[in-house]
């Protein structure tokens, strides 16, 4: 059973500029959910999907957003991009369903920002 | 957003003594709380989890207690090996209500000396 994918793996952008990382989720799962990891401030929420509605979002400002695809991939996307938006991240996929909904990660999309 | 604290941020022990990692928690609507273990440059990766309707879950050489009176949750490794040294990071859920968002600790590093 494959796992969860995400690229690209690596990628550099600069201050400005746009970048869109993609999530594909375990076959079957229909939530994907994606964090943030600096090493300052952690694991950091930023959003949710649940067949192609976003069920829930983080504190993040509106520069970060995401949408979903009825396969269930996912996508965020990141416009005017600063220097602290340099992190590591992840997309998580579960089932979406409560008493069941374990959330498995993808290895991250690590982002700099120049 | 629910705060997570964990404690402690570091923690290191000669292998084969035990490891206990504590966290505590503010919404009382919390009833999922997971562990996750991160080795270097690895995603992380669920070693164990428990319900609100349980106080306690072992698997091998792990186990986590759960207080809901007092909102904290207890990592427990016995035992421990040099494979046990990562971050762990403890999160809590509602998993309800179209809330299934986690909230990470910070992360505790856990080397294990040979």
């Amino acid at each position: 059973k494959a796992g969860v994918t995400q690229t690209p793996r690596y990628l550099i952008k600069t201050r400005g500029q746009q970048v869109t990382l993609s999530c594909s989720p375990i076959s079957g799962h229909r939530s994907v959910s994606w964090y943030q990891q600096t090493p300052g401030q952690g694991l950091q929420f930023l959003f949710e999907y649940f067949s192609e509605t976003q069920r829930n979002k983080g504190n993040f400002p509106g520069r970060f957003s995401g949408r979903q695809f009825s396969n269930s991939r996912s996508e965020m996307n990141v416009s005017t991009l600063e220097l602290g938006d340099s992190a590591l991240y992840l997309c998580a996929s579960s089932s979406g369903v409560t008493g069941a909904n374990v959330l498995t990660f993808g290895a991250g999309s690590r982002l700099t920002v120049l | 957003g629910e705060n997570v604290e964990q404690h402690p941020s570091t923690l290191s022990v000669q292998e084969g003594d035990s490891a206990v990692i504590k966290c505590t928690y503010s919404d009382s609507a919390s009833n999922y709380f997971p562990w996750y273990k991160q080795e270097l440059g690895k995603r992380p990766q669920l070693i164990i989890d428990i319900r609100s309707n349980v106080g306690e879950k072992k698997d091998q050489r792990i186990a986590v207690t759960l207080n809901k009176t007092a909102k904290h949750f207890s990592l427990h490794i016995t035992e421990t090996q040099p494979e046990d040294s990562a971050v762990y990071f403890c999160a809590v859920s509602r998993q309800a209500l179209n809330d299934y968002k986690l909230s990470f600790g910070a992360g505790t590093t856990v080397t294990v000396r040979a």
